[in-house]
């Protein structure tokens, strides 16, 4: 089955920088990358994905990355506020395969 | 539109003892699903619907049972809860199953003690 591994387990920034989080995956058939974002006490919520047929995808200040060859994503967030402080999950999947993979999530502290 | 509306929110329950986590979607998904988080450990797959009828185990089964009762709701049952149960369950409803993105519910918060 696939294994999703996700670096690093927890990242603190100043306000202002930028945040990168990076997923690797084992199932090359995989096709489908989305990221969620779960504040303390809250449910995940979807706040960016991505399909193979792309190599990146943007959305205001985060950004996706793709790398079919070496099986791994990214996420990038710039100008970080505090607001983005929360933990991030990568996961993976494909058309047929049962349900999403996640990887074991990102604390990211923005520092003001 | 509610979305994913998980019931209860805390659940406190002792070793051996029962209980069974509700779940309903309103966004007309065909696919359900049961995951737990655990510290350091992401999100784990309990158990899945596909659609309605039909319902498969994940990664971490075993102590669980599920129902799929109708389209818009998927049902968790602990028979006979363990402390390695303690956990946060969320729901997450999707179109169909691969790829496509999840809506997840509040979650439930359970402590066996």
């Amino acid at each position: 089955g696939e294994n999703v591994e996700q670096h690093p387990s927890t990242l603190s920034v100043q306000e202002g920088d930028s945040a990168v989080i990076k997923c690797t995956y084992s199932d090359s058939a995989s096709n489908y990358f989305p990221w969620y974002k779960q504040e303390l006490g809250k449910r995940p919520q979807l706040i960016i994905d991505i399909r193979s047929n792309v190599g990146e995808k943007k959305d205001q200040r985060i950004a996706v990355t793709l790398n079919k060859t070496a099986k791994h994503f990214s996420l990038h967030i710039t100008e970080t506020q505090p607001e983005d402080s929360a933990v991030y999950f990568c996961a993976a999947s494909h058309t047929g395969r049962r349900a999403l993979t996640f990887g074991s999530g990102t604390r990211l502290q923005v520092q003001p | 539109n509610a979305g994913v509306t998980q019931t209860p929110k805390f659940q406190v329950l002792k070793t051996g003892q029962s209980m069974t986590l509700q779940c309903a979607q309103d966004m007309n998904h065909n696919s359900m699903y049961w995951y737990r988080q655990d510290p350091g450990m992401g999100l784990r797959l309990i158990y899945y619907s596909a659609s309605e009828g039909t319902t498969d185990k994940g990664e971490v089964p075993n102590g669980y049972n599920v129902s799929r009762l109708n389209k818009r709701e998927f049902s968790l049952r602990l028979e006979s809860a363990a402390p390695s149960q303690t956990s946060v369950y969320f729901c997450a409803s999707s179109e169909t199953t691969g790829d496509y993105g999840y809506t997840f519910g509040s979650g439930t918060r359970l402590t066996v003690v």
